[in-house]
């Protein structure tokens, strides 16, 4: 059975950096071909991809915000976590992890996480 | 980057009838590359279509998907009362990046 349960802070002041964490069981990030992603929807608007991590580490980030992520993973722990900088309250939004199926589309997603930033 | 445009925005239905979603691409996606989630309030998408036509594992045959090019097609071919609920198509590009459409929310008549 596969899941995926992401945690970090519910509240970040503006300009600080935040941290997401994914854990997920069911299937190992060793495993060639598992990818693991993260996706965002600001409150009432659309889904937003921002990052992708493979199991043999490539990485892949959105155009528009490459410049302020960064996703990692600690296969022993089974996690995925993501790093977003220079927070600004156009970044509150749910965010959700992901477990892409054949590098295309996202078979399996976690509960999702409110993260609001606000001073 | 592709940009994906879902129509109508909002389609307001009843219970029994059949509902036709569209999503444009702003260019050619493979149909292998295309895929349809079902969200409902205060929860995660949820897989419905992948591969344009393929339903997913679970998902109800009244499901379906087609569509090749730059125009696909999810139809619910007789809506149940759990069917009303966001529906997003999303594409993955060859830059190894994925976009999605901006939704079209499927309202009780």
């Amino acid at each position: 059975q596969v899941t995926l349960k992401e945690s970090g802070p519910a509240l970040v002041k503006p300009t600080q950096t935040l941290t997401l964490t994914c854990t997920f069981s069911g299937f190992s990030l060793s495993t060639s071909g598992m990818r693991v992603s993260w996706i965002r929807q600001p409150p009432g608007k659309a889904l937003e991809w921002l990052a992708r991590i493979d199991w043999d580490g490539d990485k892949f980030y959105s155009t528009s915000l490459k410049t302020r992520l960064t996703i990692s993973k600690d296969t022993s722990k089974n996690q995925v976590v993501l790093t977003m900088t220079n927070m600004d309250p156009v970044d509150t939004a749910t965010y959700y992890c992901a477990r892409i199926a054949g590098g295309l589309y996202f078979d399996y997603w976690g509960q999702g996480t409110l993260v609001t930033v606000s001073s | 980057e592709i940009v994906l445009t879902q129509s109508p925005g909002t389609l307001s239905l009843s219970p029994g009838e059949r509902a036709t979603l569209s999503c444009r691409a702003s260019q050619s996606v493979s149909s292998s590359y295309l895929a349809w989630y079902q969200q409902k309030p205060g929860q995660a998408p949820r897989l419905l279509i992948y591969g344009a036509s393929s339903r997913a594992t679970g998902i109800p045959d009244r499901f379906s998907g087609s569509g090749s090019g730059t125009d696909f097609t999810l139809t619910i071919s007789r809506l149940e009362p759990e069917d009303f609920a966001v529906y997003y198509c999303q594409q993955y590009g060859s830059s190894r990046s994925y976009s999605f459409g901006q939704g079209t929310k499927l309202e009780i008549k």
